[in-house]
C-alpha cells in the first residue's frame, strides 16, 4: 500500500525560508508531486520529482531521495499568500496503484507578518 | 498549462435527490480523468479513475451504484452522487493527464463544493 507522513502545521515568517518535508513508504513509485490548495480551491501544481536530487522553480525548489522515501518541498522569501495547505502525493507504479496519485494529509502553512 | 474546467462550483440539494457534476479538459485530450473527494481539513481521497470508453475503477469503500461515472468523450466525465444524503456532503474534485502526455502532472478542476440538507 502507500503510506505518506507530513508534518500537519507549519508556521513561518514573512520573509523567511521554510521546509516541508514529506516521507513515503510505497509498493510502486512512478513520481512525486506537491501541490499548494488555498482553502475553498483546488489545488495547484508545484513540482514533479521522479529523479533524485533538487528541482528549482522560482521561489519553490522540491528535493527527491528515492533509496530514502523522502522528499521536501523548501519555499523562500515567504510571502503572505503562501500560506496555504501543500499535500504530497505519491504516484504508483504496479499494480491497482499504477498511475494513481495519493495524497498526503497536507500541510497547513501560516505564514505571519 | 493545460485547463480543466469543473461544473457546477457549488451546489445545494435537498437529500434523497440526484446531482450531477462535470469535469471537461479544455485544450487537451484527457483519456483517463480522475475524481476525488475532500473533507474540511482532510486530503484528497480517490474515489475513482474514469476512463473513457469503458467502465470507471472504483476505489474500495466507493459505492459506485451511489457515485455514477460516465466518461463518454476524451474531453468530458461526469460523476452523479445518486440519492444524496448530507453525509454526501464535501468538496469533489476532478482532475485530467493529458493523452500521451509524459507521465508528469495532473490538472485539477476548481472542484464542486456540494450541500446535501
Amino acid at each position: 500500500g502507500q503510506n505518506i507522513d507530513q508534518p500537519t502545521e507549519m508556521t513561518a515568517t514573512e520573509g523567511a525560508i521554510v521546509q516541508i518535508n514529506c516521507t513515503y513508504q510505497t509498493s510502486g513509485f512512478n513520481g512525486l508531486f506537491w501541490y499548494q490548495q488555498h482553502a475553498g480551491e483546488a489545488p495547484t501544481f508545484l513540482s514533479y520529482n521522479v529523479l533524485d536530487g533538487l528541482e528549482e522553480k522560482g521561489r519553490f525548489s522540491s528535493f527527491l531521495s528515492r533509496s530514502k522515501g523522502y522528499s521536501y518541498l523548501l519555499l523562500k522569501e515567504l510571502q503572505m499568500k503562501d500560506s496555504a495547505s501543500y499535500l504530497c502525493a505519491v504516484k504508483g507504479f504496479t499494480g491497482t496503484n499504477a498511475g494513481k496519485s495519493t495524497f498526503g494529509d497536507g500541510t497547513t502553512l501560516t505564514v505571519k507578518p | 498549462g493545460a485547463v480543466v474546467s469543473q461544473h457546477p462550483s457549488w451546489v445545494i440539494c435537498k437529500s434523497g435527490t440526484s446531482v450531477k457534476i462535470e469535469c471537461r479538459s479544455l485544450d487537451f485530450q484527457a483519456t483517463t480523468m480522475f475524481w476525488y473527494r475532500q473533507f474540511p481539513k482532510q486530503s484528497l481521497m480517490l474515489m475513482a479513475t474514469s476512463n473513457e470508453g469503458s467502465k470507471a475503477t472504483y476505489e474500495q469503500g466507493v459505492e459506485k451504484d451511489k457515485f455514477l461515472i460516465n466518461h463518454a468523450s476524451l474531453t468530458l466525465s461526469t460523476l452523479t452522487v445518486t440519492s444524496a444524503h448530507p453525509e454526501d456532503s464535501s468538496f469533489y474534485i476532478c482532475s485530467a493527464r493529458e493523452e500521451g502526455g509524459l507521465d508528469t502532472e495532473a490538472f485539477f478542476g476548481q472542484g464542486t463544493r456540494l450541500t446535501v440538507v
